[in-house]
């Protein structure tokens, strides 16, 4: 079954601090990797999508990155502002046609001090 | 484009009851999955539907049940309501082959079981 885990859980850094989110899953047999945001008591907002051929995506300020051999991604967040404050969340689709949908992270709750 | 769009907004119900949340896919999105999210966790998949049947399944008892409509569109039910279903009920979209495109999440439908 897999398990996707995100490090930390909760972060607070000055405004400006350019940081680094953790994910990691357990089963490499992954189709993508998706990063969302959420604000409190909001849906989700697409990020990033990475696929399993690709090694990396950028959107601005963001920065994705996949290795899947190692079941790991890092999401960079270049000079953070105060409006980046939210809760980052990774998911994964396995590959292979699994009807499992996305199989979520719990979330790092980021707090950027202005 | 319109985005995913869900009602009600937010629901209170008691402990047995049965409740229907709607939700309305992007534009040109075929596909529709529903998650629940208790509060501090990361989304829980409950069931996917792909042009009207379901197609995937996730750890979740018969009484949550659904449908899609020809637009699309989509109801998630939930019979003989328990107190561990209070939480944010997601739904997302996405377009084409099941799991090979993003997908698009809706702002939620809290519900409260009382």
């Amino acid at each position: 079954k897999q398990e996707v885990t995100q490090i930390p859980a909760a972060l607070s850094v000055p405004e400006g601090e350019n940081l680094v989110l953790n994910c990691s899953f357990t089963d490499s047999a992954i189709y993508n990797l998706q990063w969302f945001r959420q604000d409190p008591g909001k849906g989700l907002t697409s990020l990033l999508l990475i696929q399993s051929s690709q090694r990396e995506q950028t959107s601005g300020r963001l920065n994705a990155s996949l290795d899947k051999s190692s079941g790991r991604s890092t999401l960079y967040i270049a000079a953070s502002q105060p409006g980046d404050s939210a809760t980052y969340l990774c998911a994964v689709i396995r590959s292979g046609g699994g009807a499992d949908g996305l199989t979520f992270g719990k979330g790092t709750h980021l707090i950027i001090q202005p | 484009e319109t985005g995913v769009t869900q009602s009600p907004t937010h629901l209170i119900k008691t402990r047995g009851q049965q409740v229907t949340l709607r939700c309305s896919s992007q534009s040109g999105h075929n596909t529709v999955s529903w998650y629940q999210q208790a509060l501090g966790q990361g989304p829980q998949f409950i069931f996917q539907y792909y042009r009207e049947e379901e197609n995937g399944r996730g750890n979740f008892p018969p009484r949550f049940s659904g449908l899609q409509f020809p637009n699309y569109s989509s109801e998630l039910n939930v019979n003989a309501l328990e107190l561990d279903d209070s939480a944010l009920y997601l739904c997302a979209s996405s377009f084409g082959i099941p799991y090979s495109y993003e997908q698009y999440f809706g702002p939620g439908t809290r519900l409260t079981v009382t």
